[in-house]
């Protein structure tokens, strides 16, 4: 079956402008998480969805990052007023349900870059 | 909280020869702990995890990890390598009440032929 998609698969920015990347989880997964891979902080959670429930955010930098999730599906990452240290991997994964034992399936990412 | 440490961010070894990749994990409680490989301009994969039911977990591409509580350990290894295995290589762990995985640094595998 089809797994989880990421658009756009790169994306060149300048420094200031707003971004604004996808996320299309695997169909009939509630749990959705969005991840920063980055050469000085390595791999670091972002952001993460189950359901309903209210998403928790303990790991966006800053305010200029956020995210939505519309119909329990579809995920936007948005990143306003862009700096060069935003440049990084975005990665996105989803689970079919919120257990410890469950796998985190991820996307080929977002290659974000800030000039 | 929950740290893993990956010794060695880069090991090269020579093709049929052991692979050992080397994970330490901290935890103030029982952890479930994964092996993800990254291959080059790709997202992650999961080859393996422990989620308490036996401490030697094998996994795809011939890897197997084996969770040792007393040690806080969970190294990967496979008897011998291909080059197809050359990628960078991430440990993980998650706790018994938490949901984001906490990642190692990462160990970038080169694969000699």
């Amino acid at each position: 079956g089809a797994g989880v998609s990421q658009s756009p698969s790169n994306k060149v920015t300048e420094k200031g402008k707003d971004v604004e990347l996808r996320c299309d989880p695997i169909s009939g997964h509630t749990a959705l998480y969005w991840y920063r891979q980055s050469l000085g902080q390595g791999l670091e959670f972002l952001i993460y969805f189950q359901g309903n429930s209210a998403p928790d955010k303990s790991g966006l930098p800053s305010d200029r990052f956020s995210a939505e999730r519309t119909g329990g599906s579809v995920s936007t990452l948005t990143i306003q007023r862009t700096q060069q240290e935003d440049s990084a991997v975005y990665l996105c994964a989803s689970e079919i349900d919120r257990g410890i034992q469950e796998t985190q399936y991820f996307g080929p990412g977002t290659r974000l870059l800030v000039l | 909280a929950q740290s893993v440490t990956q010794l060695g961010s880069h090991v090269s070894v020579s093709e049929g020869a052991l692979v050992l990749l080397r994970c330490n994990y901290s935890s103030s409680v029982p952890p479930y702990l994964f092996w993800y490989v990254q291959y080059p301009n790709q997202g992650l994969q999961l080859l393996l995890k422990y989620t308490s039911a036996a401490t030697l977990v094998k996994g795809i591409n011939g890897f197997e990890a084996e969770f040792k509580k007393s040690e806080t350990s969970f190294h990967l290894t496979k008897p011998s390598a291909h080059m197809s295995d050359a990628a960078e290589y991430f440990c993980a762990v998650r706790a018994a009440a938490g949901n984001k995985l906490t990642f190692g640094g990462g160990t970038r595998v080169l694969v000699k032929p």
